[in-house]
């Protein structure tokens, strides 16, 4: 099966922690984004990579962090500096960087306690 | 001026009727035009993927860009309870981030 895989689901973190959401994808795709969803905001871009070892900020990357040591792999690190860390992650990739639509992830909802 | 605009509803229509979804933008630049389908939970899914004005169908949906007005349209025909969903516009400049609009849900009664 292609595509792109997010993992966990669904996760749970304390105040003050450090947490690491997985995406993954076998569809050959050379660019991969992560994005939040919150209700009435629609998506917003946290950071992009459109080759591996490189990776830029997007809109919103204040208290996040990605690596690309990979080209399927493009995880992302929430970080204790970001204030408002409960939201919908959602990664996809596309084939460059330009014009080539974005495929999604199924997402992962983020809850911080 | 927001760069898209987008109702977010709820939209509620009836089994069969035809679906109208809309979004402006004020970008002129914007060339590339998607829609994408979202229900509770998931990831968005590519629904319609449309280049510049025209029309564009698949199935039951028909995708409509009209650049001089800086309007698209999304019309699902004889909507079904399946179809009840968030939708959400998409569009960009050529070699330049997709803008995404905020999504309109929509619920389609049996």
């Amino acid at each position: 099966d292609g595509g792109i895989t997010q993992s966990p689901k669904y996760l749970f973190r304390k105040e003050g922690q450090n947490v690491t959401l997985s995406c993954e994808q076998n569809l050959n795709h050379d660019a991969m984004y992560w994005y939040r969803q919150d209700p009435g905001q629609g998506l917003r871009l946290i950071y992009y990579s459109q080759i591996v070892n490189d990776f830029q900020k997007g809109d919103i990357a204040e208290g996040y962090s990605v690596s690309r040591e990979k080209k399927e792999s493009f995880p992302l690190t929430v970080t204790s500096a970001q204030k408002n860390p409960t939201a919908f992650y959602l990664c996809a990739s596309s084939t460059d960087r330009s014009t080539d639509t974005q495929y999604f992830g199924p997402g992962t909802r983020l809850t911080v306690l | 001026q927001k760069e898209v605009e987008q109702d977010p509803g709820p939209l509620s229509v009836p089994e069969g009727a035809i679906v109208s979804l809309n979004c402006t933008y004020s970008n002129s630049a914007f060339q590339y035009f998607m829609w994408y389908r979202q229900y509770s939970r998931k990831g968005p899914e590519l629904l319609m993927y449309t280049y510049s004005s025209g029309n564009k169908e698949d199935g039951r949906f028909t995708a409509q860009v009209d650049k001089s007005s800086k309007y698209i349209s999304l019309f699902i025909r004889d909507s079904q309870p399946s179809d009840s969903a968030t939708y959400l516009c998409a569009m960009s400049e050529t070699d330049d981030k997709i803008i995404f609009g905020k999504g309109t849900r929509l619920h389609i009664l049996p």
